[in-house]
């Protein structure tokens, strides 16, 4: 059974600050990460893809990958309030159909 | 920017009706999803589709669960007949090829509400 696995939270952290969030995934053949933001009652919305080992920033949001400890992780910079939403971690499963197989979301709560 | 679309955006049935949630993916992608999401639980990966046909399924789409895209641009997922367990959200989505770094993008969702 591939598995993802997040810290459901809540963290909480105040506006301005690091926001920083962890992922380990079960699938070492796994070669294509994902970060999505789900809010309350919406769909996913990707912020960040990660493929290869290291540090890929996008404005305020850095995603890494350490692929040797199977670990995922997002770093929000500069929180802000609207940041506010749960954030799911997901891995695409290589083999057949390429599914995502999607961690059980931390949910982020930033105050102002 | 183009974008997967869902209808309806919220669906209240009886136990026992048929209920078909429909999806149009993104115009030139080949790979179409439908997940769910039970509230409060995390997104689970239902069906693929590629090709016309089923590519992958998960144990939850069992015999009462149906995909088709009938005329090249929608993508519809059947439920036979719901049960109270199937209240959920449904997300379709879609991805334009099998290139590691092409994305899935995901629709609005349909709210299921099984009474």
């Amino acid at each position: 059974q591939k598995e993802v696995e997040q810290n459901s939270g809540p963290l909480s952290v105040p506006e301005g600050a690091i926001a920083s969030l962890n992922c380990t995934y079960s699938d070492r053949g796994s070669q294509s990460f994902f970060w999505y933001r789900q809010y309350s009652g919406k769909s996913p919305e990707l912020i960040m893809s990660i493929y290869s080992n290291g540090d890929k920033e996008d404005g305020r949001f850095t995603a890494q990958l350490n692929k040797a400890s199977q670990y995922v992780s997002l770093l929000i910079r500069d929180s802000q309030p609207s940041d506010s939403a749960t954030y799911l971690c997901a891995v695409n499963i290589i083999q057949g159909a390429q599914k995502l197989v999607f961690g059980q979301g931390t949910r982020l709560t930033i105050n102002p | 920017e183009p974008e997967v679309t869902q209808t309806p955006s919220h669906q209240v049935t009886q136990m026992g009706q048929e209920v078909i949630l429909r999806c149009v993916p993104i115009s030139n992608h080949l790979y179409f999803y439908w997940y769910r999401q039970i509230l409060g639980q995390k997104v689970e990966f239902l069906v693929s589709f590629y090709n016309n046909e089923i590519s992958e399924k998960s144990e939850i789409f069992d015999d009462q669960f149906s995909v088709e895209r009938p005329d090249g641009s929608n993508f519809t997922l059947k439920i036979r007949s719901t049960k109270l367990e199937d209240s959920a959200m449904y997300f379709c989505a879609s991805r334009r090829g099998a290139v590691r770094t092409d994305t899935q993008y995901f629709g609005p969702g349909t709210r299921l509400t099984v009474l």
